[in-house]
């Protein structure tokens, strides 16, 4: 029963370094989110995916980029790691959109 | 635009010290009000949905209500178990889908 899953679950990178940050889900849902979580932000919405071959733009979306490889997989890469970009990244998915979204448990991604 | 604000920041409770945390949001065409607990290192699980005014949900020590600006999660004779973050969110509908805008969330505390 494993819902969101995330990989990695750490990673630190050096200021300019690429990287991609994988999500899958097992719950046959449409939607797929990426959300960035900070101290004393809250959860921001990054990019997000209604359905399979679509994507949008979030509250903060500057710096990266995603792929929705297929109804289970959604990607966030970013091209040129900077130090801003240090945070915990969440990744969920919806299915209807009564139902609420189910969330992973996160990425811990430090940039130096 | 479509704000979220959680209050207090913290709350330290005496087990069985009943309390209630705020959740009050300006947003344009609401559609749904969830409530989520966050434990440390874990992505955000799913509590409540609330949908109208003078709704309210139930679960164990529990209850939220929504009113037409706020939220309110009411905590009855909490146990140490209970100590998470607590976050709310609105939901909102757009073109690209549904999408949720989180406020900063209430880290609780409930000493032995």
């Amino acid at each position: 029963n494993a819902g969101v899953t995330q990989t990695p679950k750490f990673q630190v990178l050096k200021t300019g370094q690429s990287m991609t940050l994988q999500c899958a889900q097992d719950m046959n849902h449409n939607s797929m989110y990426w959300y960035r979580q900070d101290p004393g932000m809250g959860l921001r919405l990054i990019y997000y995916s209604a359905s399979e071959g679509t994507t949008d733009k979030g509250e903060v979306p500057n710096g990266y980029n995603v792929s929705r490889l297929n109804k289970r997989e959604f990607s966030l890469r970013l091209e040129s790691a900077a130090p801003s970009q240090t945070s915990v990244y969440f990744c969920a998915s919806l299915g209807d959109r009564n139902q609420p979204q189910h969330f992973g448990d996160g990425t811990r991604l430090s940039i130096l | 635009e479509d704000q979220v604000t959680q209050s207090p920041e913290a709350l330290r409770l005496q087990e069985g010290e009943s309390s209630s945390l705020n959740c009050s949001y300006t947003v344009s065409g609401l559609r749904g009000l969830f409530w989520y607990r966050q434990d440390p290192g874990k992505g955000p699980e799913f509590l409540f949905t609330l949908y109208s005014a003078g709704e309210e949900k139930e679960k164990e020590r529990l209850k939220a209500t929504l009113t037409k600006k706020e939220s309110f999660l009411h905590i009855t004779a909490p146990k140490p178990e209970d100590s998470a973050t607590y976050l709310c969110a609105v939901q909102h509908l757009t073109l690209s889908g549904s999408r949720l805008t989180f406020g900063e969330g209430t880290q609780l505390t409930v000493n032995p």
